[in-house]
C-alpha cells in the first residue's frame, strides 16, 4: 500500500461547480498535511496547509479526518485557472521529509 | 521571493554518461532536496542535506550520489545514466519542518 493516495482522476468539473477530492495516508503518526498546486510542465507550489480544524482559503476549503486517515480538498466556484493537478502531501513524525501522492488532475471546462 | 533554480530545463544524454545536475537557492535554506517525478509514481525523494557537505538517502537513492560543497548549492549525480534514469527532476529547499520551495525542474532524457 503507498503511503499517500489519491485518484488520479481527471475530475472534468464545468466552470463554477463545485468539486472535492479526497487523499488517504497510510502513517497515523503523520504529523502535518498539505495541498499543493502542480500546473502543467511547472514546479508544485504549496497551496495550503491542512489543520486539524479545517480551514478555508478563498474558494479552497481543506479538512483532516485523523481517525479515518484521510484529508480532503473542496473547491467552490471553480475557475478554469483551477485546472491543475493537486497533490496531497504528508510528513511523517520525525525529521523533515514530505511523502507525496500521486496527485489528482482536475480540469476545469467552460 | 524565495528563487530554486535548476542548471536545465532539458538535458538529452546518453547511457553510460555521468550526468551533473545543479540546484541553487537564494535563501539561506538549511536544507535541500532532490526528487524525481514519474507518471503514476508521483515525487520520490532520492537524497536530502541538512547542511554543507551532509546527505542523507531517501527513498530511492539507488545509482544516484549528491554533493553539497555550499549551503546554497546541491547537485545530484548520475555516475552512469540508464534509460530508466529518464525522468523530470525536481530540487527543493526548505528552512524549517514544512514549506518546501522547488525549482522549475529539469526534463533528462537518457538515450
Amino acid at each position: 500500500r503507498k503511503e499517500v493516495e489519491q485518484d488520479p482522476g481527471p475530475f472534468n468539473v464545468p466552470e463554477g461547480a463545485t468539486v472535492a477530492f479526497n487523499c488517504t495516508y497510510s502513517n497515523s503518526a503523520s504529523q502535518s498535511f498539505f495541498w499543493y498546486r502542480q500546473d502543467c510542465r511547472k514546479e508544485p507550489k504549496l497551496l495550503m496547509s491542512v489543520y486539524s480544524s479545517g480551514n478555508e482559503d478563498g474558494r479552497f476549503t481543506a479538512q483532516l479526518n485523523r481517525a479515518s486517515q484521510y484529508i480532503s480538498l473542496l473547491i467552490r466556484d471553480s475557475k478554469l485557472s483551477d485546472s491543475a493537478t493537486y497533490l496531497c502531501v504528508v510528513r511523517g513524525a520525525a525529521g523533515n521529509k514530505l511523502t507525496f501522492g500521486g496527485g489528482t488532475r482536475v480540469l476545469v471546462k467552460p | 521571493d524565495v528563487k530554486v533554480t535548476q542548471s536545465s530545463r532539458y538535458l538529452v544524454k546518453r547511457t553510460g554518461e555521468k550526468v551533473f545536475l545543479e540546484c541553487v537557492q537564494d535563501m539561506d535554506h538549511e536544507n535541500m532536496f532532490w526528487y524525481r517525478q514519474d507518471p503514476g509514481l508521483g515525487l520520490r525523494l532520492i537524497y536530502f542535506s541538512y547542511d554543507v557537505k551532509m546527505k542523507e538517502k531517501g527513498d530511492i537513492p539507488e545509482g544516484y550520489s549528491v554533493s553539497r560543497e555550499k549551503k546554497e548549492r546541491f547537485s545530484l549525480i548520475l555516475e552512469s545514466a540508464s534509460t530508466n534514469q529518464t525522468s523530470m527532476y525536481l530540487c527543493a529547499s526548505n528552512t524549517g519542518p514544512d514549506t518546501q520551495y522547488f525549482g522549475p525542474g529539469t526534463r533528462l532524457t537518457v538515450l
